[in-house]
């Protein structure tokens, strides 16, 4: 079975400081990633989505950034954040026509 | 613009009470409606896909429905587990991309 793993769960991070939050899908090759954020009372906003290797499509010009070094890895950074980037970032894997979501990483920025 | 609107913002029932759960969705080319139900600081597990109008999807307690401008979650006789936030997306872009735009939600209370 599929499972998809985000780490770490929850970050406290100043302002001006450096991001990374790891994404990792186990049990399936090539698939589609997605990362999403949701801020505080609001939908899910796509951010970034990659198709393979290498390929990634911005959706929302920021000052955020996403890799992706291997088939099942996706990474997304930041070299400064910003207050605005507070909230819980998700990351998703396609099967069919369906996106599967992992337990996300709660960033808050002070 | 492809948009997603979802209604009402929150809904308090008590248990045993049947509601729905309203998704209007404007979009060029329906490739697919999805139901998420999201607890608490988790993330969203996926419930439902709709494809075309007339489609239903049953499981346990719920009932999706789908016309041409929107979608219905049906819930019957709710449970106090049943309470989450109800999220509906739709599925836009060029195949392969497949990306979701996403409803603000609907936040569901089941109090015993």
């Amino acid at each position: 079975s599929q499972t998809i793993h985000q780490w770490p769960a929850t970050l406290v991070q100043p302002v001006g400081s450096p991001l990374s939050l790891e994404c990792t899908v186990e049990g399936t090759s090539n698939p589609n990633l997605y990362w999403y954020r949701q801020a505080a009372g609001r939908g899910l906003q796509l951010l970034f989505y990659s198709v393979g290797i290498g390929q990634i499509s911005s959706e929302v010009p920021q000052n955020l950034s996403a890799s992706r070094p291997q088939d099942r890895q996706f990474i997304l950074s930041s070299k400064k954040l910003l207050l605005s980037d507070s909230g819980f970032y998700l990351c998703a894997w396609k099967r069919s026509y369906e996106q599967y979501f992992g337990p996300g990483t709660r960033l808050t920025v002070t | 613009e492809d948009q997603v609107t979802q209604s009402p913002e929150a809904l308090r029932l008590q248990e045993g009470e049947s509601s729905s759960l309203n998704c209007s969705y404007t979009v060029s080319g329906l490739r697919g409606l999805f139901w998420y139900r999201q607890d608490p600081g988790k993330g969203p597990e996926f419930l439902f896909t709709l494809y075309s109008a007339g489609e239903e999807k049953e499981k346990e307690r719920l009932k999706a429905t789908l016309t041409k401008k929107e979608s219905f979650l049906h819930i019957t006789a709710p449970k106090p587990e049943d309470s989450a936030t109800y999220l509906c997306a739709v599925q836009a872009g060029i195949q392969g991309a497949q990306k979701l735009v996403f409803g603000q939600g609907t936040r569901l209370t089941i109090n015993p």
